[in-house]
């Protein structure tokens, strides 16, 4: 089993839509917990850490549940600009990562 | 302020050939990480250093080595390239190891191995 599983999508909405994205993880070792968003062909950039109250950025909300080993982030009033993949990332010690495969979105017209 | 950057930004290897690939910060962090991301598979660590001089494996360090001479530059090396190894690396850097110390990531370095 991967230690962090994410729906790979895509995921086709229109401008406006809600979208929301899940993720799970085997690890319950797990220190800390992130969204990364990648576009194509570059790096990836934190886009909000994730804290077991819950957590909000504008647009994004992130939740976390640590007894089910879940963590959830939700898009609303979606634009085109938000088109790319979202990460579901855990930190362990040393500040190592482990990333999911990714969820990619893609937001149109 | 440049953050982390990565050299070359592309490369094509034959099978067996050695390569070394750059990654410098100008942040002044302590940790610095490897990755390699595949199509259809997350990013997973090569290898990692928590500061100047040391050194320590991650999930899939097989077939590469490292070192941190300078606090700023961590190198990564192929000594004897395989096709397995063609991917996009990421280098990243951190101030920390703190629960929530962001990681930076360079621009990446698409390498092809035939």
């Amino acid at each position: 089993r991967k230690e962090v599983e994410q729906d790979p999508g895509p995921f086709n909405v229109p401008e406006g839509a809600t979208v929301a994205f899940n993720c799970t993880y085997s690890n319950s070792a797990s220190q800390s917990f992130f969204w990364y968003r990648q576009d194509c062909r570059k790096e990836p950039k934190l886009l909000m850490s994730v804290y077991s109250s819950g957590n909000e950025d504008g647009r994004f909300t992130a939740q976390l549940n640590r007894a089910s080993q879940y963590i959830s982030l939700l898009i609303r009033d979606s634009k085109l600009s938000d088109s790319a993949t979202y990460l579901c990332v855990l930190g362990t010690s040393y500040g190592k990562l482990t990333f999911g495969q990714g969820t990619i979105l893609t937001v149109h017209p | 302020n440049a953050g982390v950057t990565q050299t070359p930004k592309f490369r094509v290897l034959k099978t067996g050939q050695s390569m070394t690939l750059l990654c410098a910060q100008d942040m002044n962090h302590e940790y610095m990480y490897w990755y390699r991301q595949d199509p259809g598979m997350g990013l997973r660590l090569i290898h990692y250093s928590v500061g100047e001089g040391t050194t320590a494996k991650g999930e899939v360090p097989d077939g590469y080595n490292v070192s941190r001479l300078k606090k700023q530059n961590f190198l990564l090396g192929l000594e004897s390239a395989a096709p397995s190894q063609t991917s996009v690396y990421f280098c990243a850097s951190s101030l920390g190891s703190g629960a929530y110390n962001e990681q930076f990531f360079g621009p990446g370095t698409r390498l092809t191995v035939l």
